[in-house]
């Protein structure tokens, strides 16, 4: 079956750091792929989407490039701040079902 | 509101208590979904609806489970006679399109927080 994995956390940079969060994932067919973000004591927020192979999805200087060739949907950030602490979740949709996501990566970023 | 609603906030109840939990969908939303979430874990799907018909429920862990959304908006979750290990964070999410077609993102709500003693 379909299924998601995320590198483990937590993940502890220093503001300013370059962020990669590693995330696989196994489907048949052409997923859709997500990354959501949780702030602490806030409910789950779409940070960024990608629909088809070599998309590349963006938001918040958080980048994520769909890689069908290695089943992977790695999200970046060239310089993190402490405002981007928070857990990261990468999920998985076919046609609009329900999601699939991975266990969460939990990120903190001191100044 | 703008948002998906969810109440309450926090729940806190004896074993072998029913309780139910609410969701109440961004307006013009047609699809719904449950999820829940263990500590330390993402969410997992528990089950789906597309307008009032639930269309899938094959992520309800056994009977004692069960959901209804009656004129297509609110839904409410509801466990009967609880245990421990239905402690979870409950979440529900909605979406502007229907199963199937065009993928919309699905926008959750803050969440249910369940704690059985």
């Amino acid at each position: 079956g379909n299924s998601v994995t995320q590198m483990e956390g937590p993940v502890t940079l220093s503001e300013e750091a370059f962020l990669t969060i590693n995330c696989t994932y196994t489907a048949t067919g052409y997923p859709s792929l997500f990354w959501y973000v949780q702030y602490p004591g806030e409910g789950l927020q779409l940070l960024l989407k990608a629909t088809k192979a070599d998309d590349k999805g963006s938001n918040k200087g958080f980048e994520a490039t769909y890689r069908k060739e290695t089943t992977s949907f790695h999200l970046e950030k060239g310089s993190v701040q402490v405002s981007d602490s928070a857990v990261y979740f990468c999920a998985l949709n076919q046609a609009g079902t329900a999601l699939i996501f991975g266990k969460g990566t939990t990120l903190s970023v001191s100044s | 509101g703008a948002g998906v609603s969810q109440s309450p906030r926090y729940k806190v109840t004896k074993r072998g208590q029913d309780v139910a939990l609410r969701c109440d969908p961004i307006s013009g939303h047609v699809s719904l979904y449950w999820y829940r979430q263990a500590l330390g874990q993402g969410p997992e799907f528990l089950t789906y609806f597309n307008y009032e018909a639930q269309q899938d429920k094959s992520g309800l862990p056994n009977d004692r489970f069960s959901a209804e959304r009656p004129e297509g908006s609110i839904s409410t979750l509801t466990i009967q006679r609880t245990e421990q290990r239905d402690s979870a964070m409950y979440r529900c999410a909605s979406s502007l399109a229907p199963r199937g077609s065009s993928n919309q993102p699905q926008h959750f709500g803050d969440g249910t927080r369940l704690s059985i003693l």
